[in-house]
């Protein structure tokens, strides 16, 4: 059973550039999550999805950032319009719909440098 | 709003040493507690958890106990290994079905020498 699996592992896009980040959730997980990790700080929650429905966008930024997460294929992060402040880890996790107290798995990060 | 504070770092030990990380939260209602471990250019691994106050996670020789009255869940190790080294990240998780959403401390990078 493969775990969560987010690609490209790195990214390199120039300012003004559209950045498309993947993430296929873990076999049977239909939650996903996207955080942020900006250079030596914590991860910060950005948007939790369900298949083709956004649940919380409450750590969203209000402008550029997107997210889906559709019937069939991964969860993709859309980031319009790169600027150098955007450069960080990128995050997906995935939980599993049924039962309490279950953890959320996390995949290996996409490592975005807006150069 | 819920948060997470984790003690500054880094810290640095040498192997058999004993290790204590503390953390402090600051959340509304019931939350569970987690500790997880990111290595170097790897993704974030569940250490341990804990559900209600009182509980104690456990795993690979790493404790912690959630104690609602201190509002703290401290990870603790008897004698850390080389192969310890690692950023830990201290979370919570406010309840209810969404246990992906996480509030995390800001990381406590560990360096461990032989």
């Amino acid at each position: 059973n493969a775990g969560v699996m987010q690609n490209p592992r790195h990214l390199v896009r120039r300012r003004g550039q559209e950045a498309r980040l993947r993430c296929s959730p873990m076999k049977g997980h239909s939650h996903v999550y996207w955080y942020r990790q900006l250079p030596e700080e914590g991860l910060k929650f950005m948007v939790y999805l369900q298949k083709e429905n956004i649940i919380d966008e409450s750590g969203m930024p209000k402008e550029r950032f997107s997210a889906e997460f559709p019937k069939e294929g991964p969860s993709i992060l859309r980031i319009q319009q790169v600027v150098r402040g955007d450069s960080a880890a990128y995050f997906c996790a995935s939980s599993p719909p049924l039962g309490q107290n279950t953890e959320a798995f996390f995949g290996q990060g996409t490592r975005l440098t807006v150069v | 709003g819920n948060s997470v504070t984790q003690m500054e770092g880094p810290v640095t030990l040498s192997e058999e040493a004993f290790l204590t990380i503390n953390c402090t939260y600051t959340a509304t209602g019931y939350p569970s507690l987690f500790w997880y471990v990111q290595y170097p250019g790897e993704g974030l691994q569940l250490l341990l958890k804990a559900t209600k106050a009182d509980d104690k996670g456990s795993n690979k020789g790493f404790e912690a106990t959630y104690r609602k009255e201190t509002t703290s869940f401290h990870l603790e190790k008897g004698s850390v290994q080389v192969s310890d080294s690692a950023v830990y990240f201290c979370a919570l998780n406010a309840g209810g079905t969404s246990y992906g959403k996480l509030t995390f401390g800001q990381g406590t990078i560990l360096t461990v020498h032989p």
